[in-house]
């Protein structure tokens, strides 16, 4: 059970893009489509961003979107706003009934 | 409205026991898979644990199988965590979480610290 791998940190200015990766192995994110993102602001629990590698939860802006290629699951911000800079997490079902969580991301609006 | 709500954290000493709970209004608590996740101090989110709805079917991380059990009582709408053999590396924010099916974990209490110390 070892964690999915993220970048430490990225960072964009107000209007751009970023991208987050998320790589797994063939037992976790290549295996199912249960990739999920979590946004965690200081001393707040983790919010619901995407599911199931691209759904977007009602309420949740259309900023963000969800993708996954083999093994690698993204998280895409776009119009990067100031509300946006927080700590990221994917997730993904692993084999043997498991879940696993990637290292966390922090995120940087410049 | 959703709500969980976690309780029983504080400080233990090592190879101590702690219980804790997360009572939950808002929803058919028994027709939910429910989650324990937990995260140290400036550091990342780690599952630790998971329920099915009638309580018949629980997985655990490598790290906590045999000293952590899950269980739930749905006539209460509580889920608990039996945390036992408490090592130092254990202390963290320790949050509940309703699995809303499709991988979500939606919504999250609000966590509760346990923190490992002599």
């Amino acid at each position: 059970q070892s964690a999915l791998t993220q970048p430490a940190s990225v960072s964009g200015s107000p209007g751009q893009s970023i991208t987050i990766s998320c790589t797994g192995t063939s037992s976790d994110v290549s295996a199912y489509n249960y990739v999920s993102w979590y946004q965690q602001h200081p001393g707040k629990a983790p919010k619901l961003m995407i599911y199931a590698v691209s759904d977007r939860p009602s309420g949740v802006s259309n900023r963000f979107s969800g993708s996954k290629s083999g093994n690698t699951a993204s998280l895409t911000i776009s119009g990067l706003q100031a509300e946006d800079e927080a700590d990221y997490y994917c997730t993904s079902y692993a084999s043997g009934n498991t879940w696993v969580f990637g290292g966390g991301t922090k995120l940087t609006v410049l | 409205e959703v709500q969980l709500v976690e309780s029983g954290g504080g400080l233990v000493q090592p190879g101590g026991s702690l219980r804790l709970s997360c009572a939950v209004s808002g929803f058919t608590f028994s027709s939910y898979w429910m989650h324990w996740v937990r995260q140290a101090p400036g550091k990342g989110l780690v599952w630790v644990s998971h329920i099915s709805g009638d309580g018949s079917n629980a997985g655990y991380a490598d790290s906590m199988k045999g000293r952590f059990s899950i269980s739930r009582d749905n006539a209460k709408n509580t889920l608990y965590l039996q945390m036992n053999s408490l090592r130092v590396e254990d202390t963290a924010v320790y949050y509940c979480a309703r699995g809303f099916g499709a991988g979500r974990f939606d919504p999250w209490g609000q966590g509760t610290l346990v923190t490992v110390s002599s």
